[in-house]
Parts: C-alpha cells; sequence; structure tokens
C-alpha cells in the first residue's frame, strides 16, 4: 500500500499560539488529501479536502480561517491551527489519493496522525 | 447522504475465538466503495480491504474474511482464531465511486482480544 506520513506525531502548545501539521505522500503524487479530527473514542470527522493546486473545500461547521489548509504539491499538504484553544485539542490525520505509475490510487491511505495538545 | 452503522460499539472475545464485526450501510448510488480499516492502540488507520459494489465475492485474506450482502446492505468483517495483536478500533467506511471521492466511516467497533 501506498505509505503517507505526518509531522509532528505530538505537538503541545500554548494557548493563543498557531501549530503547522505536515502531511507527505512519499511514493505516489496525491492529487487529493483530506483532512481529518478525531476525538477520544469517537470517529474520524471529515474536515476538509484539498485538491492540488487550488483552495481547500471544508465541512460544514470547519472554520476555514481557524484551519488553513495548503496543498501546494503533490507530495505535500499542510493544516494549520491558527490561535489554537484547548477545545481545538485532537487527533488530527491526513488521508491521501492519486496516481502511482500513472495508475489511480483510490484507496484513502492515511498518516500516522498528529495528537495535539493546547495548554 | 451516505450513513455507516456500527451497532457493536465494544467487542470482547477470548483468543483463538471467531469474532464478527457488523457493518451496515445506507447509501442511494448504485455503484459504491466499502472499506476497512484498523485503529490500533498507535492510532495511525491501517487499511484493510476495498470492495466494489459490482463485487459481491466474499474476500478472505489469512485469517481475515469478509462478507458483502449487498441484499442487505451490509459488509460484515470476520476474524478468525483472533489474537491479542487484533486488539484494535475496526472502522466501516463508504465512498462514492468517480474520481476522489471523501469516505464516511461507521463510529468504529473496539475489539479487545484477551489472552
Amino acid at each position: 500500500g501506498a505509505v503517507v506520513s505526518q509531522h509532528p506525531s505530538r505537538v503541545i502548545c500554548k494557548s493563543g499560539t498557531s501549530v503547522k501539521i505536515e502531511c507527505r505522500s512519499l511514493d505516489f503524487q496525491a492529487t487529493t488529501m483530506f483532512w481529518y479530527r478525531q476525538f477520544p473514542k469517537q470517529s474520524l470527522m471529515l474536515m476538509a479536502t484539498s485538491n492540488e493546486g487550488s483552495k481547500a473545500t471544508y465541512e460544514q461547521g470547519v472554520e476555514k480561517d481557524k484551519f488553513l489548509i495548503n496543498h501546494a504539491s503533490l507530495t505535500l499538504s499542510t493544516l494549520t491551527v491558527t490561535s489554537a484553544h484547548p477545545e481545538d485539542s485532537s487527533f488530527y490525520i491526513c488521508s491521501a489519493v492519486g496516481t502511482s505509475g500513472g495508475l489511480a490510487v483510490h484507496t484513502q491511505y492515511f498518516g500516522p496522525g498528529t495528537r495535539l495538545t493546547v495548554l | 447522504a451516505q450513513k455507516v452503522t456500527q451497532a457493536q460499539t465494544e467487542i470482547s472475545v477470548v483468543e483463538k475465538e471467531d469474532v464478527t464485526l457488523d457493518c451496515v450501510y445506507e447509501t442511494r448510488d448504485t455503484t459504491y466503495y466499502l472499506f476497512w480499516y484498523k485503529q490500533p492502540p498507535s492510532g495511525e488507520l491501517v487499511f484493510l480491504i476495498r470492495r466494489n459494489s459490482f463485487d459481491e465475492q466474499n474476500e478472505i485474506s489469512g485469517r481475515y474474511s469478509w462478507n458483502f450482502q449487498k441484499s442487505t446492505s451490509s459488509f460484515n468483517f470476520t476474524i478468525t482464531a483472533s489474537q491479542v495483536v487484533d486488539s484494535a478500533v475496526y472502522f466501516c467506511a463508504l465512498s462514492r465511486t468517480g474520481g476522489y471521492q471523501k469516505v464516511t466511516f461507521g463510529t468504529g467497533t473496539k475489539l479487545q482480544v484477551i489472552p
């Protein structure tokens, strides 16, 4: 299967600061990346869909000015949590689909996740 | 709208027992994909299987098997001879076909395999 990495795996920050999370596809070209948020013992909640080179599409209820997404290349998407507050503490997971060797990769492959704690 | 229901919140089995995780879905699409993912305590989601809606053949992969019943909109997952390493949360998911579609996840079933 395809490999997706995320960095950092864990971050603790003070309230009011901004945090950037990187999502990279290591062995395929990620045309589309998805960002999810997961609260403890709950399912994944899709936050936004980002296509390479274009603006992200946010799900209803997700603040686009708070969760900035950039997908500038076929291997990298970033999620920036701006002016983070304790309620933003969560597990953030990215996934990617795209092409590998000219073949479409429809299955979403997930990164290992980033655990954000805002103090 | 698409919906995935995993009615079993938590299941505990003793090692070597067989266990089936249920998944029922709702969609108005005539073609769609179904998935199962495993999320161990480390948090990373591990892809297990993708099934296209037109392929109703059951699949077996080692100790894992999947039973797709389109007539009842179910896509159940069975682990045979469970092992402690199978302990995880398992998510069933559904997406449309065509291009790169977002995935709708079920609420997950936490499986605990007791040694």
